[in-house]
């Protein structure tokens, strides 16, 4: 089965710094991969998807940009943050059209 | 457009059954996925209807009607631990197969 990693677990960033979440995956291959971004309380917000090596689609215009150099890696960037891009980030995976697997997040805040 | 809605919050007493009803609106309907997410955690997977009729795993079940457009995810024997927000999702083959989210619900146990 999948084992997404994701790191750091919190993060707190001053406003105008880069950032770089990073997202791996195990036991599988040519997954789909996700960034999340979930605000306190709230649902899901789906920020960049990518079905392969170097295929990123961008759900929502941003101040983050998303990577993925290689099959199980996924790059969450931004190179100026803002207040706005405070909250809990998800990455998942998905082999099938059924389920996806979340990693254990990273909590953003930004001051 | 693509919606789902669910109840935001539900009370329930430990012990007790309850029921969390899911409708949506997609294009390209495949399945209802529903997660579970506990305080401070990341979304687990509960359970995935792709056909109508109720899917059960130990103390949850999950419920689909294609026609009604309409789910439910029921839990028995509420137990203390239940206590957390629960979303459900749908597969949508007209945006190549990603989950579109609901806002979750928030289930409260009281003893």
């Amino acid at each position: 089965s999948q084992t997404i990693h994701q790191w750091p677990a919190t993060l707190v960033q001053p406003v105008g710094s880069p950032l770089s979440l990073e997202c791996t995956v195990e036991g599988t291959s040519n997954p789909n991969l996700y960034w999340y971004r979930q605000a306190a309380g709230r649902g899901l917000q789906l920020l960049f998807y990518s079905v392969g090596i170097g295929q990123i689609s961008s759900e929502v215009p941003q101040n983050l940009s998303a990577s993925r150099p290689q099959d199980r890696q996924f790059i969450l960037s931004s190179k100026k943050l803002l207040l706005s891009d405070s909250g809990f980030y998800l990455c998942a995976c998905s082999v099938g059209a059924d389920t996806q697997y979340f990693g254990p997040g990273t909590r953003l805040t930004v001051l | 457009g693509q919606s789902l809605e669910q109840p935001s919050e539900v009370t329930a007493v430990e012990g007790a059954i309850v029921q969390i009803n899911c409708t949506y609106q997609t294009s390209g309907f495949y399945g209802l996925s529903w997660y579970q997410q506990h305080d401070g955690g990341a979304p687990t997977f509960l359970s995935y209807n792709a056909l109508d009729g109720l899917e059960e795993t130990g103390r949850f079940s999950s419920f689909l009607s294609r026609s009604d457009s309409y789910g439910y995810l029921l839990l028995q024997e509420l137990q203390m631990k239940d206590s957390a927000s629960y979303f459900c999702a749908v597969s949508d083959m007209d945006s190549n197969y990603q989950l579109i989210w609901g806002a979750g619900t928030k289930l409260i146990i009281k003893p």
